[in-house]
């Protein structure tokens, strides 16, 4: 099946120790979105790339990087971890973002622990 | 600034009942997407409301959109526990952002 994949499921790590996360589909899909999700909160979008077209939403910290090596695969860099960046992170897809083809399809996300 | 308002945040209900969750958007956008998200869960893709009028039904639940009023509902007819979960719903902006309500945390009860 056609899928959204998020690598670790779990991720703890140790302030300021730099934390990747992993995201992988199988769409063949042109976009790809990484948000924070925070307890009780609704999903933050981050950022996210269009092809290889990167876009980052304005009240992302610099602390937050990504990368998009290709169509398949983007990660979430965190390159000094704080106890405020624990949080569940989803990663979704989408065909495209200016047409009808831009329902958003998630992966089932990581839960960073920051210790 | 975008801003989608769900009423209510908390909505507890006893099975069989019906109930209704609101939701607001600012935006001219004629497209407004419903998730769940179960516990510790990602979210699940419930409706996709593309135009003005659009109804939507799976199971128990059933979404509506009302572009003009900028106004989406999600109808629960007869609750079971299963339907326990939090629901957003999500306008779609430019270039794909997705701009989500606070969510409603829904509890059904016996």
């Amino acid at each position: 099946d056609a899928m959204v994949i998020q690598n670790p499921r779990y991720q703890v790590t140790q302030f300021g120790k730099p934390v990747t996360l992993s995201c992988s589909q199988t769409l063949n899909h042109n976009v790809m979105y990484w948000y924070q999700q925070k307890s009780s909160q609704a999903p933050k979008l981050l950022f996210h790339y269009y092809d290889k077209d990167f876009n980052n939403e304005a009240d992302t910290p610099d602390n937050f990087q990504s990368r998009r090596p290709n169509t398949s695969f983007c990660f979430l860099d965190i390159r000094s971890p704080g106890l405020g960046d624990a949080a569940m992170y989803l990663c979704a897809t989408s065909r495209d973002h200016g047409s009808s083809w831009n329902e958003q399809f998630f992966g089932p996300g990581t839960r960073l622990t920051v210790l | 600034e975008l801003k989608v308002e769900q009423n209510p945040l908390f909505l507890s209900m006893q099975e069989g009942k019906n109930y209704t969750i609101y939701c607001n958007y600012s935006t001219t956008s004629d497209r407004l997407y419903w998730y769940r998200q179960d516990p510790g869960k990602s979210l699940e893709s419930l409706f996709v409301l593309l135009s003005n009028g659009a109804v939507k039904q799976e199971g128990r639940l059933m979404a509506s959109l009302d572009t003009k009023a900028r106004l989406s509902t999600l109808h629960i007819t007869a609750a079971v526990h299963d339907l326990s979960a939090t629901y957003f719903c999500a306008d779609f902006g430019s270039y794909g952002k997705l701009t989500f309500g606070q969510g409603t945390i829904l509890t059904v009860h016996p």
